[in-house]
């Protein structure tokens, strides 16, 4: 699986559009972005994913540039309920697990 | 994920002990995981199934064994316990989709503390 960097943590007002960036400079065609989240204990729980073209659904959009080589998971209008560790993942094709690194502890601020 | 419930949701047992954690899914998907997760070291995989004949050892298999009863169930069992065996521990299911896609969808978790 092709390797992730993400900040340690990050502060966003309430209110405020949260964007979470990734590195993944070693990207090959044919892996998918994954970004997942763990509020505190909690299952880790889906919130999107990509290949090449941007995404949006009800939780967040994803921007990835056109090289793949980073993308950007956006939380447009965050809230309190928001915060947690927040995973980004790149998985090729058939391989067997998910590899989740260290995430990006988002912090949103009142 | 309401889909996937894992029973017990806490456990206190002693070392030595035999124990038992399940799962089980609605979605309907063919593929489960069990992963453990410890402060710091993120999520390792135990366990996989790819389906009720297939299962496979992940990176840390020792000390456990699993049980793939039927496509929505998927035991996790702890032979004897000890006490570096104390951690959070998930199940995921997944189905794969054409052209590779593959989410998995975890559970609530178990929490297990190993005297």
């Amino acid at each position: 699986d092709a390797k992730t960097t993400q900040p340690p943590s990050m502060d966003c007002a309430e209110g405020r559009a949260a964007n979470l960036p990734c590195n993944h400079s070693t990207i090959s065609g044919n892996e998918y972005v994954y970004w997942y989240r763990q509020i505190h204990s909690q299952g880790p729980q889906y919130i999107i994913h990509g290949l090449k073209n941007n995404e949006t659904n009800e939780m967040a959009s994803l921007i990835i540039t056109e090289d793949r080589k980073s993308s950007t998971l956006i939380l447009p209008h965050a809230t309190l309920r928001d915060t947690a560790v927040y995973y980004c993942i790149v998985k090729l094709q058939g391989a067997q697990k998910l590899v989740f690194g260290q995430g990006t502890r988002l912090t949103i601020n009142p | 994920d309401a889909d996937v419930t894992q029973t017990p949701r806490n456990r206190i047992t002693k070392t030595g002990k035999r124990i038992m954690l399940e799962c089980s899914q609605t979605k309907g998907h063919d593929r489960m995981y069990w992963y453990r997760q410890d402060p710091g070291l993120g999520l390792r995989l135990i366990y996989y199934s790819f389906d009720v004949k297939d299962i496979n050892k992940g990176e840390i298999s020792d000390g456990y064994s699993v049980s793939r009863q039927a496509q929505a169930k998927f035991s996790l069992s702890l032979e004897s316990a000890i006490p570096n065996q104390t951690a959070l521990y998930f199940c995921a299911t997944s189905d794969l989709q054409f052209g590779g896609l593959e989410t998995q969808y975890f559970g609530p978790g178990t929490r297990l503390l190993v005297l």
